[in-house]
């Protein structure tokens, strides 16, 4: 099956600077790669998404980035906020027909030092 | 539109009792997936539902099942609780089908003692 690794598991950065997550996967027919942010206590929410004919996807401040030879996809937040602090969880799946359900990566805590 | 609820919120259960959850999906969406978080093993795929067939399922035993109604809300159950079940069980909804565009509702707090 679908195997995520999500890098880094924290990750700490000034505010107004930028944050970089990175994540990879093992499953060459994957084809659909969404970010979720996590607060405490609430629910995973969808920020930005990627499909496998896209390379690079961007709303506002953030953006995804997608390298489908080496199997890696990247979430790049720029001028980074105090309310950006959350846990940020990417994720993989193969969708078509079948709704194969999404494999998570283990979640990254980022932290913006003000 | 609402966005997709479950209940109860809070539930506390005891060794070897069973647990239903509920959810209802986002008025229109026929896709109900339902995730097991906890800190050790994260966000994990147990089931899906899509017009009341159970279309995948994840690497759970069987003591964990659910259904889909004809109105699309889903219950999943747990039988014989074990102390490792305790959990937040977060279930999410999806208008096209497939895993694209899935939204979570607020999950239900799990404790087994």
């Amino acid at each position: 099956g679908e195997n995520v690794e999500q890098h880094p598991s924290t990750l700490s950065v000034q505010e107004g600077d930028s944050a970089v997550i990175k994540c990879t996967y093992s499953d060459s027919a994957s084809n659909y790669f969404p970010w979720y942010k996590q607060e405490l206590g609430k629910r995973p929410q969808l920020i930005i998404d990627i499909r496998s004919n896209v390379g690079e996807k961007k709303d506002q401040r953030i953006a995804v980035t997608l390298n489908k030879t080496a199997k890696h996809f990247s979430l790049h937040i720029t001028e980074t906020q105090p309310e950006d602090s959350a846990v940020y969880f990417c994720a993989a799946s193969r969708s078509g027909g079948g709704a194969d359900g999404l494999t998570f990566g283990k979640g990254t805590h980022l932290i913006i030092q003000p | 539109k609402a966005g997709v609820t479950q209940t109860p919120r809070y539930l506390i259960k005891t060794r070897g009792q069973q647990v239903t959850l509920s959810c209802s999906p986002i008025s229109g969406h026929r896709s109900v997936s339902w995730y097991q978080q906890t800190p050790g093993q994260g966000l994990q795929f147990l089931f899906e539902y899509f017009s009341e067939t159970q279309r995948n399922k994840g690497n759970f035993p069987g003591r964990f099942s659910g259904r889909q109604f004809s109105n699309s809300r889903s219950e999943m159950n747990v039988s014989t609780l074990e102390l490792g079940d305790s959990a937040l069980y977060l279930c999410a909804s999806s208008s096209t089908g497939t895993a694209y565009e899935q939204y979570f509702g607020p999950g239900t707090r799990l404790t087994v003692t």
